[in-house]
This record gives structure tokens, sequence and C-alpha cells, in this order.
């Protein structure tokens, strides 16, 4: 069985550019949540994903947004980045009707 | 809204030391409460789970209790080694309404020392 997976491991953009993250959901699972973890913080949640549409979302602007595919896996897209979105972003799947996430290694995103 | 408080580190014990970290929580429905942990570099491992009051979860000689009167979920394990070293987080994910979505305390770093 396969876990979570994330790509890139790690990424470096300027102030103002924009950014795609992806991630390969756990297999049988159909639910797909990001977070955002500064360096020294918790996770906080961006959004969900169930079966292609947006469940739930945080406290985050606009220009965070995100696609899910057929197959579940998942993108998230940061535009106009901003010094303070570095960050270490995590991917986490799930199964609709459980709450237990299960999360991938992440991608260490990095604004200078 | 939700949210979850953590006993502030790093917290430093000895190899073979009890290790309590206390976490409490508000939530306006009844949540699942976890404690997650993260290795240096990693992503987060789920290390034990509650899904209802007075549930104990328990993993690698880890235990917490899901404690509704006292709104608490504190992490506790007997005796603590080296490779014990790393970020605990606990967690709680309300599914109200479906769904789910995790809301995290802010961390406790823990270093076991030989």
């Amino acid at each position: 069985e396969t876990g979570v997976t994330q790509s890139p491991t790690h990424l470096i953009k300027t102030r103002g550019q924009q950014v795609t993250l992806r991630c390969s959901s756990q297999s049988g699972h159909n639910t797909v949540s990001w977070y955002q973890q500064a360096l020294g913080q918790g996770p906080q949640f961006i959004f969900q994903y169930y079966r292609e549409e947006e469940n739930g979302r945080g406290n985050f602007p606009p220009r965070f947004s995100g696609l899910q595919f057929p197959n579940y896996s998942s993108e998230l897209n940061v535009n106009a980045l901003e010094l303070d979105d570095s960050a270490l972003y995590l991917c986490a799947s799930s199964f609709w009707s459980y709450n237990e996430q299960f999360f991938g290694p992440g991608t260490r995103l990095t604004v200078l | 809204g939700d949210s979850v408080t953590q006993m502030e580190g790093p917290v430093t014990l000895s190899e073979e030391a009890f290790l309590t970290i206390n976490c409490t929580y508000t939530a306006t429905g009844y949540p699942s409460l976890f404690w997650y942990v993260q290795y240096p570099g990693e992503g987060l491992q789920l290390l034990l789970k509650a899904t209802k009051a007075d549930d104990k979860g328990s993993n690698k000689g880890f235990e917490a209790t899901y404690r509704k009167e006292t709104t608490s979920f504190h992490l506790e394990k007997g005796s603590v080694q080296v490779s014990d070293s790393a970020v605990y987080f606990c967690a709680l994910s309300d599914s109200t309404g479906g769904g789910n979505k995790l809301t995290f305390g802010t961390g406790t770093q823990l270093k076991v020392e030989l």
C-alpha cells in the first residue's frame, strides 16, 4: 500500500511568483486536506477536497486555491507569493467517513 | 471555534523518565482527539487517537485518555527513550456536518538525553 506522497520536496520562489504543489493520496482514500505549517508552529488547515469539490476552507485568502482530480490526487496553488508564505505545506488523505488523516512528508516552500 | 492548547516546550528528560505532555481543548461538537508526532525534517505521523469520552488511545508505550469533564487529552509514557525525541502535536477533529478538518496545538518538543 502506497502512502501519501508530495512533490516537490523543496522549492524556492521569489515574492510575487506563483507555485503549484502536488499530492497523491493513499490508496482507497477519497479526501485530501492541505495544511500550512510555519516554523515552530502547528499545522493550519487550508482547505479540504472531496470528490473534486472543495469541502471546507480555513482562514486563508483566495490566492490559495486547489484542485482534486478523478484519481483523488490534488494540487495546491498559491498566487502572488508573499514572504509569510514560507512554510512546510502538508497534504493529508483520508476516507470520507473516517476522521483519521494520513500525512505526506510535506513540501518546504521558501519565498525570497 | 475549536482550539487546542498544549504545554510549551522544550521538555527535556533523561532516558527512562516518565513523560506527561498536557493538552486541553475547546470544541462545540463531539470531537475525536489525536496525538501526532513529527520527527526532524519529516511530516506528521499519527501516534494514537480516541473517538469518544473515556476512550484510551495507546501505541508504542504512549497513552492518552479522552476526558470530557476536564476537556483534556494528556499524553503519557512510562519510560521514554532517546528515539522518542520529536515534536508532539495534540489535535482534534470535529466531523459534525460531514467532512473533517484537524485543529492542532502549537506542538511540544521533547528531548530525551542519555
